[in-house]
């Protein structure tokens, strides 16, 4: 039971672009979501994160965006960098929960 | 400072063999959690602790899965009698607080068991 999705294995952008990444979720208990970034051989480092109060939380260069109504959120990336390629990983989690669950990743690849 | 540690990094164990997977959280670090991250999935939740005390063990698959922390530092995930649907990376994970709270929850590299 997937509790939170990202259907794009993999997202391929030009530098300078925007890249926006997806995800969804199924769960409407989930009132905290995260983003996080991985690069091989590493573990996942955190990115950015918003809770169900607010619907923006921007940081630098990175925007994530949240529709509880459709039960989405998305990351923006603006401008991309080479050095964002990485795979991005999106979770959620619900109040006074420790079981963070996971979406199973985009890869994102920004060519230079 | 030094970031989570794990060892070993990469682990090949024959089918039935018992394998032992370590994690050094932060120094200081009051919650530790371990994940199971099968090829092409997210990291799934396994098992946390906060302090020596084992909290939650819900996401372990099945009692062939043992986790520790008797210091309430170091940590050891082992399994018993490996199958082939072990195969995955395990991913340590600590924070400075009690529970969960996401943005400081710092990973480790992960150890990558393969069973053969």
């Amino acid at each position: 039971d997937q509790q939170v999705k990202q259907n794009s294995p993999s997202l391929s952008v030009q530098e300078g672009r925007i890249s926006i990444l997806n995800c969804d979720y199924t769960n409407s208990m989930f009132d905290y979501f995260l983003w996080y970034k991985k690069y091989p051989a590493e573990g996942p480092t955190f990115l950015i994160s918003i809770s169900s109060i607010k619907d923006k939380n921007e940081d630098g260069r990175f925007t994530v965006f949240l529709n509880k109504s459709a039960k989405h959120l998305s990351l923006h990336i603006v401008p991309s960098q080479p050095g964002d390629s990485a795979v991005y990983f999106c979770a959620a989690s619900a109040k006074n929960n420790n079981d963070m669950r996971f979406g199973a990743g985009t890869r994102l690849t920004v060519k230079p | 400072g030094a970031g989570v540690s794990q060892s070993p990094r990469y682990k090949v164990a024959k089918r039935g063999q018992d394998v032992a997977l370590r994690c050094d959280p932060i120094s200081g670090h009051v919650s530790l959690f371990w994940y199971q991250q099968a090829l092409g999935q997210g990291p799934e939740f396994l098992t946390y602790f906060q302090n020596e005390a084992q909290l939650d063990k819900s996401g372990l698959p099945s009692d062939r899965f043992f986790a520790e922390r008797p210091e309430g530092s170091v940590s050891t995930l082992k399994i018993q009698r490996t199958q082939q649907e072990d195969s995955a990376v395990y991913l340590c994970a600590s924070t400075p607080v009690r529970g969960w709270i996401g943005d400081t929850q710092y990973f480790g590299p992960g150890t990558r068991l393969t069973v053969l």
